[in-house]
C-alpha cells in the first residue's frame, strides 16, 4: 500500500511568488493534516480536513495560506504571496476515520523563499 | 496550553546507550509518541506508549513515562551510526499532534 506522498520534494521561489504544495493521502483515509517545521523549531499543526471539509484550521498563520481538498482525496496548500518566513518543511499526514488513529506522515516539502 | 519540550542535541559513542528526554503539558493525552526523522526523509513513527503505562520495551528501544512529572524518555540501547537522526517527542490533543522541537542525535564511530 502506498504511503502519503507529497509534491514537490523541494521548492525554491522568490519572495512575492506563489507556490502550491500537493499531498496525496493514503487511499481511504478521511483525515488529512498539514504541519510545518520552520527554522529547525517544533513541527506545528496547520489544519485538519475530514474528507473535503476543514475541521480545524486554527494553525494557519495568516490569509496568505489557502488549503483545499476538493473531492476529499488529495489536498493542496497554496502560499500567495510567499514571504521569507514561510521557508521550512511542510508535512502532510493522513489517518483513518475516527479519533485517535495513528497519523501517517509524508516525506515533506522543503520550501525555500529567497 | 500546548507545549512539548526536549533538548536539542545529544552526542554518544557507537555502542553506548542514548537517552532522549521530553516534557509535556497536556495531562489528558492518551498516547505519547516518538518519531524519527532521518536526513532527507519524512517522519517515521518509532514507538508510542499509552498514558496508563509506565514503560514499554521494543527491541533496543525503551520508553519510560512519568505521568506525575509529565516526563517521557526514549532509551536506545547499543546505539548505532544508523540511529543518527532527529527524534521528536509528541502528544496528541484531539486530532492535533503536538511536537517538540526535536533532538538531533549524533553517533560517533
Amino acid at each position: 500500500e502506498a504511503g502519503v506522498t507529497q509534491f514537490p520534494s523541494h521548492s525554491v521561489i522568490e519572495k512575492g511568488q506563489t507556490v502550491t504544495l500537493r499531498c496525496d493521502p493514503i487511499s481511504g483515509h478521511d483525515n488529512l493534516y498539514w504541519y510545518r517545521r520552520v527554522m529547525g523549531k517544533e513541527i506545528k499543526f496547520l489544519l485538519h480536513f475530514v474528507k473535503e471539509s476543514k475541521q480545524d484550521e486554527s494553525g494557519m498563520p495568516n490569509n496568505r495560506f489557502l488549503a483545499e481538498r476538493t473531492g476529499g482525496t488529495y489536498s493542496t496548500l497554496k502560499v500567495q504571496p510567499a514571504e521569507l518566513e514561510d521557508s521550512g518543511v511542510y508535512f502532510c499526514a493522513s489517518s483513518q476515520a475516527g479519533w485517535g488513529g495513528e497519523q501517517f506522515f509524508g516525506p515533506g516539502t522543503r520550501l525555500t523563499v529567497l | 496550553g500546548e507545549d512539548v519540550e526536549q533538548s536539542l542535541f545529544l552526542s554518544v559513542r557507537e555502542g553506548d546507550s542514548s537517552v532522549i528526554n521530553c516534557t509535556y503539558t497536556d495531562s489528558s493525552s492518551t498516547y505519547l509518541y516518538w518519531y524519527k526523522q532521518e536526513p532527507g526523509a519524512g517522519l517515521q513513527l518509532l514507538t508510542y506508549i499509552f498514558s496508563n503505562m509506565d514503560m514499554k520495551q521494543d527491541q533496543r528501544l525503551t520508553v519510560l513515562l512519568n505521568k506525575k512529572d509529565k516526563h517521557l524518555s526514549l532509551r536506545i540501547a547499543d546505539t548505532q551510526t544508523g540511529d543518527s537522526a532527529i527524534y521528536f517527542c509528541a502528544e496528541v490533543e484531539g486530532f492535533k499532534t503536538i511536537f517538540g522541537a526535536g533532538t538531533r542525535l549524533f553517533v560517533k564511530a
